[in-house]
């Protein structure tokens, strides 16, 4: 199995300009998480989604941000528009429900908006 | 989600046991204790996670106390590639698919 996989790996962007991170989770996974990595506050939940459906967004930061998750094989973190604050590394992961513990992450997107 | 402490870094020389320590005073009887590691520029990755009994794996092994309070991860021959962040998380049992909240960590520097 490929594991998570994400793009881009890097995206350097300019304040005001639309991001667009992707992820693809394992296949038969039911459960996609998106953190965020700073120094400052290491890592956060951002968002969590169930059998595609959003369970719990409230780590998002601020309506600038949103997520998506039109099928099983797919999901998006858009922010619009983006900020230098927005800057880190954004980690997608995907679990089974049945799964008692073990969380796949990807290796991230790295963001910087100058 | 109850709060764990572990020390901000630990040092180690290779193929050495090393004990990482996690206190998890709050800790409920249904929560799990999780450990997963970060290597320099990648993902976390999960380690090992426990209720109550100790728990081996080809990875580590975890040491819970009897009154879980306290729990130890053990690596038993580090090697360079096992300097990582550490991270000892406790997750309930009612918690939906794995929903972590991760905490500072220790940052584990192995010296050849």
């Amino acid at each position: 199995d490929a594991g998570v996989i994400q793009s881009p790996r890097h995206e350097v962007t300019e304040m005001g300009q639309e991001v667009t991170l992707r992820c693809k989770p394992i296949s038969g996974h039911d459960y996609l998480f998106w953190y965020r990595q700073t120094m400052m506050r290491g890592l956060e939940l951002l968002i969590y989604f169930n059998n595609n459906v959003p369970i719990d967004d409230s780590g998002m930061p601020e309506d600038r941000f949103s997520a998506k998750m039109p099928n099983a094989s797919f999901s998006t973190l858009k922010i619009q528009p983006s900020e230098p604050r927005d800057s880190a590394v954004y980690f997608c992961a995907s679990t089974l429900m049945a799964n008692t513990g073990e969380l796949f992450f990807g290796e991230g997107s790295r963001l910087t908006v100058l | 989600d109850a709060k764990t402490t572990q020390p901000n870094s630990m040092e180690s020389n290779e193929e050495e046991p090393v004990h990482l320590p996690c206190n998890h005073s709050t800790i409920s009887g249904t929560d799990y204790i999780h450990w997963y590691r970060q290597l320099p520029s990648q993902g976390p990755e999960y380690v090992i996670h426990g209720l109550t009994s100790n728990v081996n794996n080809r990875m580590a092994s975890l040491a819970i106390a009897e009154d879980r309070k306290s729990s130890t991860l053990i690596l038993h021959r580090a090697t360079l590639r096992d300097a990582a962040v550490y991270y000892c998380i406790l997750r309930a049992r009612e918690t939906s698919g794995s929903r972590l909240t991760f905490g500072e960590g220790t940052q584990l520097t192995v010296n050849p």
